[in-house]
């Protein structure tokens, strides 16, 4: 299975400030179409997760453009330009190149 | 929109089957792929299985085996066994969609709608 590694392991933040995640996968999640198989979610506090960034870049439907995914072959990035306090919550990245869908151990974002 | 909502074993006994049902709404169960993930207590999350459309499905190997997925399309439920449980199975499960990737020229997938998980307890 591709291992999927995150970092920080928790981040804290001032409101307004910006924030990075990285995610580093085992094998290259480059796919022979040219795009990379690399999902992002947030699961809030009490919630389920949700979807925000799909094939490393693409945002999903309805997430503010302060997310935006970036990367290619093993080496992702999440970044919030401008942390709200409704960001908080654990962040996992997920590969869907290969066999059974793989996450990141998550990296918890809270505000200071 | 498309809502779902598992059901809730509860408490299942070490070697015991458990057994799972999602209720879906808001879109037709044919012609969608869904999914059954689980989170462990110390919040990792693991892909269990998928289906399509009743003919296709596919299972985390790790789960050897122990895995099997079932739909009802007339009740729009579909449904996960899990057999010989240990502890090790603890965690909450959730079901999911995996919907298609919109304005792009290949078929991509991803987890777009979640139900709200439910714990599972795997104790004598």
């Amino acid at each position: 299975d591709i291992v999927m590694t995150q970092s920080p392991l928790s981040l804290s933040v001032t409101p307004g400030e910006p924030a990075s995640i990285s995610c580093t996968s085992s094998q290259s999640l480059l796919h022979s179409n040219g795009h990379n198989y690399l999902d992002w979610y947030l699961q809030k506090p009490g919630q389920s997760p949700q979807v925000l960034i799909y094939l490393g870049s693409k945002r999903a439907s309805g997430v503010p453009d302060r997310f935006s995914g970036s990367g290619s072959g093993t080496d992702f990035t999440l970044k919030i330009s401008r942390v709200e306090a409704e960001d908080v919550g654990v962040y996992y990245c997920m590969q869907a190149l290969q066999g059974p869908r793989t996450f990141g151990g998550g990296t918890k974002v809270d505000i200071k | 929109q498309v809502q779902l909502q598992e059901s809730d074993p509860g408490l299942v006994k070490p070697s015991e089957t458990l057994s799972l049902t999602c209720s879906v709404s808001g879109a037709s169960i044919r012609g969608h792929y869904w999914s059954w993930i689980r989170q462990f207590p110390g919040r990792g999350l693991e892909w269990v299985a998928y289906f399509y459309n009743s003919v296709t499905t596919n299972y985390n190997p790790s789960l050897k085996s122990r895995a099997t997925m079932s739909v009802d399309t007339s009740k729009q439920q579909f449904s996960l066994r899990l057999s010989s449980v240990t502890a090790a199975d603890t965690a909450v499960y959730y079901c999911a969609r995996l919907g298609k990737a919109d304005y792009i020229s290949f078929d991509y997938y991803y987890f777009d709608f979640w139900g709200r998980g439910t714990l599972v307890t795997v104790s004598s």
